[in-house]
């Protein structure tokens, strides 16, 4: 079965530190990947995705993420990272037809 | 463009309850998606529509909850009778089916008591 693991339940980075979320996934084909983000609040908003092409992704906010087949992982980064960013990050595979499956998702806390 | 549209943003009802939550989803998407989410189980997918039509509800917890959509513009998560394990916060997202691209709303809040 497909499944999406973030292995960091939470992290805290200085603000203007560099920052990376991991995303490992379990999937037999070439799979679709998302990064979205959650405020306190409210609902999620598309970070970025994978669909094919280029395995360095570039998305809204600064983020970006990079594809890994070998190591089966879709990790989030950002190499500035602002007060603003704090929040909660979910990693989404979509396994086929239309089903999305979401991770557990990082809460992000950004200290001053 | 609005976005999606749910509502109410938050509901208290009492535990027996008949609960319903709305969606509007963005005009011209073709998929809508009703997700729970709370603190231990984390985001839960509940039913997805395609084209008005359910494809998937294997993610509807029991008899108590169903969905429809009656068009292209609106659907219904209904909860009948409501328990207190019901207390969440649901989700309705759209997306078009080709950029598979989901757009949430903000959410409604329900509380059972």
């Amino acid at each position: 079965a497909q499944s999406v693991t973030q292995p960091d339940i939470h992290i805290t980075v200085s603000e203007g530190a560099s920052l990376e979320l991991r995303c490992n996934y379990s999937y037999g084909a070439t799979p679709y990947l998302f990064w979205y983000v959650q405020s306190p609040g409210q609902g999620l908003q598309l970070l970025l995705k994978y669909f094919s092409g280029d395995t360095l992704v570039q998305g809204i906010k600064g983020f970006e993420a990079e594809f890994k087949r070998s190591q089966s992982s879709f990790n989030l980064r950002k190499p500035s990272v602002h007060w603003s960013d704090a929040a909660e990050y979910f990693c989404a595979v979509e396994s086929g037809g239309f089903k999305t499956i979401f991770g557990a998702g990082t809460r992000l806390f950004v200290k001053a | 463009d609005a976005g999606v549209i749910q509502s109410p943003r938050h509901e208290v009802t009492e535990m027996g309850q008949e609960v319903t939550l709305r969606c509007k989803p963005i005009s011209g998407h073709n998929s809508l998606f009703w997700y729970r989410q709370t603190m231990m189980r984390g985001l839960e997918l509940l039913i997805y529509f395609n084209n008005n039509v359910p494809i998937d509800d294997s993610g509807m917890p029991e008899d108590r909850f169903s969905a429809k959509m009656p068009n292209a513009s609106f659907s219904t998560l209904k909860i009948q009778p409501s328990e207190p394990r019901d207390s969440a916060v649901y989700f309705c997202a759209s997306s078009l089916a080709d950029t598979k691209e989901q757009y949430f709303g903000p959410g409604t809040r329900l509380t059972v008591t």
